[in-house]
């Protein structure tokens, strides 16, 4: 069965740290890739994505993501934390043969000031 | 302003009572569905529909119905709610890229309904 792999459960890093937060998925075709962020208390919202073409995306906020065909992977990163970047954090993989979208268990991340 | 709304979002019920949870967007969107979130499991795909009564099942559609019989609402409808389905609930909406290709929108979500069975 298809699945995405969110390697980090919990994050915790100091104001200014980087940031990389792991993505995997098990599927062989061409995918569409999302992160989507949810701040505390909040709806998720969409931070980048990757249809096709240029596999560094950047997203909003100063997040960008890197696809790496060969290793099924969409890591997102970011060089420089701020504390508003508290919030869990989820990748997500539709299949270009597929209607269904689906999301990793989700990454907490908590910066601390 | 282009949003998903959802209704309510609050509800604590009782088992076996029936009740719906509305959606709506006004962005024209084709393709709409429904999650629930859960502590630990992330969003799992309950239902979603690629159009007008056109519906099909997620990961997790056991004890929910859905209808999508006007392209904006989704209302998602749980005929006799248990306590596992208490669970925090998000509805969404993108467009629907050409069917097997490359190209897939970006989902908007709403703010989510608090859904507790006792």
């Amino acid at each position: 069965a298809q699945s995405v792999s969110q390697h980090n459960h919990h994050v915790i890093l100091s104001e200014a740290a980087s940031l990389e937060l792991g993505c995997n998925y098990s599927y062989g075709g061409t995918v569409n890739l999302f992160w989507y962020v949810q701040y505390p208390g909040q709806h998720l919202q969409l931070l980048l994505k990757y249809f096709s073409g240029d596999p560094l995306v950047k997203g909003i906020k100063g997040f960008e993501a890197e696809f790496i065909k060969s290793k099924f992977s969409f890591n997102l990163r970011k060089p420089s934390v701020q504390w508003s970047d508290t919030a869990e954090h989820f990748c997500a993989v539709r299949p270009a043969r597929d209607d269904k979208i689906i999301f990793g268990k989700g990454t907490r991340l908590h910066i601390l000031p | 302003e282009a949003q998903v709304t959802q209704n309510p979002r609050y509800l604590i019920t009782v088992t076996g009572k029936k009740l719906t949870v509305t959606c709506s967007q006004n962005m024209n969107h084709e393709y709409m569905s429904w999650y629930r979130q859960d502590p630990g499991l992330g969003l799992r795909q309950i239902y979603y529909s690629m159009n007008v009564e056109v519906t099909d099942k997620g990961d997790v559609p056991e004890g929910y119905k859905v209808s999508r019989k006007e392209k904006r609402n989704f209302p998602l409808i749980l005929e006799s709610p248990s306590p596992n389905q208490t669970s925090l609930y998000f509805c969404a909406s993108s467009l629907k890229p050409p069917q097997r290709q490359v190209g897939s929108y970006e989902q908007y979500f709403g703010p989510g309904t608090r859904l507790t069975v006792t």
